[in-house]
């Protein structure tokens, strides 16, 4: 049961455009929502996260946007660099849980020079 | 520095053949994980781990085996490897489960499985 769904599972995005990566979840548990980023041949890495009483939260060109009614939060790149191209993973997790983070299935985000 | 190391790094096996794959972290966090990455089904957990010799399953046990003996070990077992155990292995550590926690994780296993 995958209870974050992430989209698209690809994207290409020109130099200065914006990436946005969707994801909605299923468990209205989940209290903590980070992204990691994913370079090739490294181990993911936190981005960002946010908690769900915020509606959005920003850190440099990357802003996380929640929608807690509709179970749905994005992460948008602003200015996107070549630099950020990676996978990115949404993930969902809660206070108590043993078994810490579920993850998206992952956006592979290409930035054209 | 503060890290997650896994070894090996790269592995190419034959069914069957019992291997491990090891995992260390150096940051005295009690949570560790293990995920396998998958084209499409993004990150699975495998195990995972409260603390010394406490483990329980995954959303994707079956055919593994983990122990943790020590605080900074935690390394995964594959009994009798098939080639849908081909993939993309991660070890994950974090300080307890809470608000804000991060995980962080090794530089991964490719592991075939022929």
């Amino acid at each position: 049961q995958q209870q974050v769904k992430q989209s698209p599972q690809s994207l290409i995005v020109q130099k200065g455009g914006i990436s946005i990566i969707n994801c909605a979840y299923e468990n209205t548990a989940f209290d903590y929502f980070p992204w990691y980023q994913q370079f090739p041949g490294k181990g993911p890495a936190l981005l960002i996260a946010i908690r769900p009483d915020v509606s959005e939260k920003k850190e440099g060109r990357f802003t996380i946007s929640f929608n807690k009614s509709a179970k749905q939060f994005s992460l948008h790149i602003m200015d996107s660099q070549p630099g950020d191209s990676a996978t990115y993973f949404c993930a969902g997790t809660f206070s108590g849980s043993a078994r810490q983070l579920t993850f998206g299935s992952g956006t592979q985000l290409t930035v054209l020079p | 520095e503060a890290q997650v190391t896994q070894n090996p790094r790269y592995l190419i096996t034959v069914t069957g053949k019992k291997l491990t794959v090891t995992c260390s972290q150096n940051m005295n966090h009690e949570y560790m994980s293990w995920y396998r990455q998958d084209p499409g089904l993004g990150l699975r957990q495998i195990y995972y781990s409260m603390n010394v010799e406490v483990t329980d399953k995954g959303d994707v046990p079956e055919g593994y085996k983990v122990s943790r003996k020590e605080k900074r070990n935690f390394p995964l077992i594959l009994e009798s490897p098939s080639p849908n155990q081909t993939s993309l292995y991660f070890c994950a550590s974090s300080f307890a489960q809470g608000l804000g926690t991060e995980a962080f994780f090794g530089q991964g296993t490719r592991l075939t499985v022929v």
